[in-house]
């Protein structure tokens, strides 16, 4: 199975919008609603930050949000703040019963 | 509060076996998923494997001929073992719970995650 594709990076200024694409095949993403988005700070383990494409777990911030159009999954975080700075994973669940990472995104905060 | 910990050797020489036990608190190891997840120095989260309480198993394909996960609900630990390791297995390993969907019939998402452990080969 092939990993799913993100940009390797992107940046936003204070108080923007940002979107994180990830792009998989109809063996996946195209396939369940199990896409999931993971946030993680150096040194530190991922974080869950939106499960079944668009839902977030408790705590987690209402300017996180996610979204699926066929194949790609998307990822926008609203209102940029410094502690969003981070790098980001998607995931989905596969036609094989396997899980599939894509290869993460450096948000850089400008 | 479910809290996930690995444990096992920092150091494992090119060859051996790679094992890895991870230790749920908080909450029982019945009726869920458990998954191994690693990531190389610098790169991407590797999906491993997952076992299911039950003991039924799946595993990535690349790394299928080498890995085994197993449960042990008596000590609410489930482990990883890794055979014939290269220097390219150099990683955390992370072990986490996958949580169920809203009809509580599917797995959806790594919801808890341990702090991760890492392996040098």
């Amino acid at each position: 199975q092939s990993a799913l594709t993100q940009p390797a990076s992107v940046s936003g200024s204070p108080g923007q919008s940002i979107t994180i694409s990830c792009t998989g095949t109809s063996s996946d993403i195209g396939s369940y609603n199990y896409v999931s988005w993971y946030q993680q700070h150096p040194g530190k383990a991922p974080k869950l930050m939106i499960y079944d494409v668009s839902n977030r777990p408790s705590g987690v911030s209402n300017h996180f949000s996610g979204s699926k159009s066929g194949n790609t999954a998307s990822l926008t975080i609203s209102g940029l703040q410094a502690e969003d700075e981070a790098d980001y994973y998607c995931s989905s669940y596969t036609t094989i019963s396997t899980w599939v990472f894509g290869g993460g995104t450096k948000l850089t905060v400008l | 509060q479910v809290q996930l910990q690995e444990s096992g050797p920092g150091l494992v020489k090119p060859s051996e076996t790679l094992s890895l036990t991870c230790t749920v608190s908080g909450g029982s190891i019945s009726t869920y998923f458990w998954s191994w997840i690693r990531q190389p120095p610098g790169k991407g989260l590797e999906w491993i494997g997952y076992v299911h309480y039950s003991g039924s198993t799946s595993y990535n394909p690349s790394l299928k001929s080498r890995v085994s996960i197993s449960v042990d609900t008596s000590k609410n630990q489930f482990s990883l073992k890794l055979s014939s390791v290269t220097a390219a297995d150099t990683a955390v390993y992370y072990c986490a719970r996958i949580g169920y969907d809203s009809s509580g019939s599917y797995p959806n998402a790594f919801d808890y995650w341990g702090q991760g452990t890492l392996v040098t080969v």
